[in-house]
């Protein structure tokens, strides 16, 4: 059963231009939303993160808006560079418990 | 620096075969994971420990068996291995208690099981 859903797979943006990200979530009791970053052959790395008493967090070019009605959050890269391309997984959690993942969308950024 | 590391980065083993795949942090935190990424390339938690003590166990085969010498280290031990177990695992680390934490990533260990 999984908890958390990446529904597109791959995403192609032209540079300067925004990604959008999408992440769907079944489980009510995530409190804690998390994006990683992964290139090839490395593991994956922490990005962004929001609580669900936000709706919104901004970091520099990134910014991640959580829809907990829909529970549905998105994760805004703008401007995209190249350097941005990679494999990109939304993850959930409640309280201290275990990360769920999403199963990723690959980001192209195109120059 | 490598925050966290993990021996081998590229298995490959006949089924049957028992195997180590060793993991090691350097960030000084208390709970540790392995995580499984399969051909779907779901990301699904195996096991994680604090403090040496296995706090959760999700539902993989005892054929898993994770280890911890100390608090730096997280070994994942698999006995006869089979076609299945093929996949990515990645060792994690995070300091639990300190607010948000965040988890801490090794480059994976790629098994093939023949």
């Amino acid at each position: 059963d999984q908890q958390v859903k990446q529904n597109s797979p791959s995403l192609s943006v032209q540079e300067g231009r925004i990604s959008i990200l999408n992440c769907d979530y079944t489980n009510s009791m995530f409190d804690y939303f998390l994006w990683y970053k992964k290139y090839p052959a490395e593991g994956p790395t922490f990005l962004i993160s929001i609580s669900s008493i936000k709706d919104k967090n901004e970091d520099g070019r990134f910014t991640v808006f959580l829809n907990k009605s829909a529970k549905h959050l998105s994760l805004h890269i703008v401007p995209s560079q190249p350097g941005d391309s990679a494999v990109y997984f939304c993850a959930a959690r409640t309280g201290a418990n275990n990360l769920f993942f999403g199963t990723g969308t690959r980001l192209t950024v195109i120059p | 620096d490598t925050a966290v590391s993990q021996t081998p980065k590229y298995l490959v083993t006949q089924m049957g075969n028992d195997k180590s795949i060793k993991c090691e942090q350097n960030l000084g935190h208390d709970t540790m994971y392995w995580y499984k990424q399969d051909s779907k390339k779901f990301l699904k938690i195996m096991f994680s420990y604090n403090n040496k003590e296995l706090i959760i166990n999700e539902t993989v085969p005892n054929r898993f068996s994770p280890k911890s010498p100390d608090k730096a280290h997280l070994n994942l031990h698999i006995n006869s291995l089979e076609l299945g177990d093929s996949a990515v695992y990645f060792c994690a680390s995070s300091q639990v208690g300190q607010g948000r934490e965040t988890q801490y990533f090794g480059p994976g260990t790629r098994l093939l099981v023949l």
